[in-house]
């Protein structure tokens, strides 16, 4: 079983679109992140939840929301899509703030 | 100038060779993570270390905390090992993770 699962691997859109990308982890971790890797491959934290609440928010556009419904739950929704938020996002979780990560395999985003 | 660098960027060597790839940090830290993520594009952690050394396999990790440097070296390397290797460390007051940006590996048999 997959631990940490992220849908859809590929996401193709037109600017000015509204995409969610879902992320799920079944280890039972309190703590799950969004990352952001760039054409450069260049990996940045955008956020970062801790039981459902959001300890991490970095400077990111707020046409992003994360959405954690559940401690195993923490969804990324993307209004009014750019072409320069085009990228591989990755899930993440582990155990605590500072433990062990564990990453999904990524959506790679592209927006025409 | 990133508060993590890694060296060196690009790193070829021959089956079997001893590798080293560095990781120099500016920031206060709790903890520091060596990651690889293969060509697919998989991101997977392979250590976590707030202090001295660690070994997993062919594998071995070392931090030293007041020279606020890492080290990650892989013996009889492989052409398995051909990825690109990140350093992230885990920043004290905030807990947020900062990445380097990275080292690519290739392995030649």
């Amino acid at each position: 079983d997959t631990a940490v699962s992220q849908t859809p691997k590929y996401l193709v859109t037109q600017m000015g679109n509204d995409k969610s990308i879902k992320c799920e982890q079944n280890l039972g971790h309190d703590t799950m992140y969004w990352y952001k890797q760039d054409s450069k491959k260049f990996l940045k934290i955008m956020f970062s939840y801790n039981n459902k609440e959001l300890i991490i928010n970095e400077t990111v556009p707020n046409r992003f929301s994360p959405k954690s419904p559940d401690k195993a739950h923490l969804n990324l929704h993307i209004n009014s899509l750019e072409l320069g938020d085009s990228a591989v996002y990755f899930c993440a979780s582990s155990q605590t703030v500072s433990g062990k990560l564990f990453f999904g395999s990524g959506t790679q985003l592209s927006v025409l | 100038k990133n508060e993590v660098e890694q060296s060196p960027q690009n790193l070829t060597a021959q089956e079997g060779e001893f590798i080293t790839i560095n990781c120099s940090y500016s920031v206060g830290i709790s903890a520091l993570h060596w990651l690889q993520q293969h060509p697919g594009g998989g991101i997977v952690s392979l250590f976590m270390l707030s202090s001295g050394k660690k070994k997993h396999g062919r594998l071995i990790a070392t931090i030293n905390i007041q020279e606020k440097h890492s080290s990650l070296h892989i013996t009889a390397s492989h052409p398995r090992d051909s990825a690109v290797y990140i350093c992230a460390v885990v920043r004290g007051a905030t807990n947020k993770l900062i990445f380097g940006t990275g080292t690519l590996l290739a392995v030649q048999p």
